[in-house]
């Protein structure tokens, strides 16, 4: 079974660093991209970026690009989203999801999100 | 940036009716391959998104027939030809044309 196993909630304050993970399992996972999407609060979905673990081509978001980063690990099949500095804004629900295929026509798989809360 | 506008913003509907909901984009979504990239996902109260269809009109696996999606270039629809009470929840349009991907603002879908 194909499975994105994201990492648990997490509460930060503001100026703090972290990376949350999302580890795959049931498929190559160097043969297909991995892509994040942020859910704010009642709010709705936004694309993030995506990385390419077979040979890490990353491609963001310009809304998010520098904001963010994103890599993955082929030798324990897991992609990571990370903050060097968090910023209240940033408290969300962010979802990886895998492509369909080796291009990006679509999400078929879903982790089961990481909240993220950012307060003082 | 394409920018995709789903309407309506909310959709009241009726067991076992039908429902269709729109989404346009202010660019042409047809590659040169002939397929339209437009995926459609549903995201259920509580749950992560799950793909109902995708290149314009096929469906994901495991997802039932009564959904169908329809269109090309700048104007698709979704189509639930006997809405179920399982279906209730917030419908997106996205495209994968080109980088950055981006969504619809979703379409809220609720029984009556």
């Amino acid at each position: 079974e194909v499975q994105l196993v994201q990492s648990g909630a997490e509460l930060k304050k503001p100026g703090e660093s972290l990376k949350i993970s999302c580890k795959v399992s049931g498929y190559g996972f160097s043969s297909y991209w991995i892509g994040w999407v942020r859910q704010m609060p009642g709010k709705g979905l936004e694309w993030m970026g995506i990385i390419y673990p077979g040979d890490s081509d990353t491609r963001y978001s310009p809304s998010f690009q520098g904001q963010v980063t994103i890599s993955a690990d082929k030798s324990i099949k897991t992609a990571y989203l990370q903050w060097s500095s968090l910023k209240a804004s940033d408290t969300a629900m962010y979802y990886c999801a895998r492509t369909r295929s080796s291009g990006y026509d679509a999400f078929d798989i879903w982790g089961q999100g990481t909240r993220v809360t950012v307060s003082s | 940036d394409i920018v995709m506008t789903q309407s309506p913003l909310s959709l009241p509907v009726t067991p076992g009716e039908p429902a269709s909901i729109s989404c346009r984009s202010n660019q042409s979504l047809l590659y040169a391959n002939g397929y339209n990239y437009l995926a459609w996902y549903l995201q259920k109260p509580g749950q992560s998104p799950q793909l109902l269809i995708f290149l314009g009109s096929n469906r994901a696996s495991g997802v039932p027939d009564r959904f169908s999606g329809s269109g090309s270039g700048t104007d698709f629809t979704l189509k639930i030809s006997r809405v179920e009470a399982e279906d209730v929840g917030v419908y997106y349009c996205m495209q994968t044309l080109q980088i950055p991907l981006t969504f619809g603002g979703g379409t809220k879908v609720e029984i009556k």
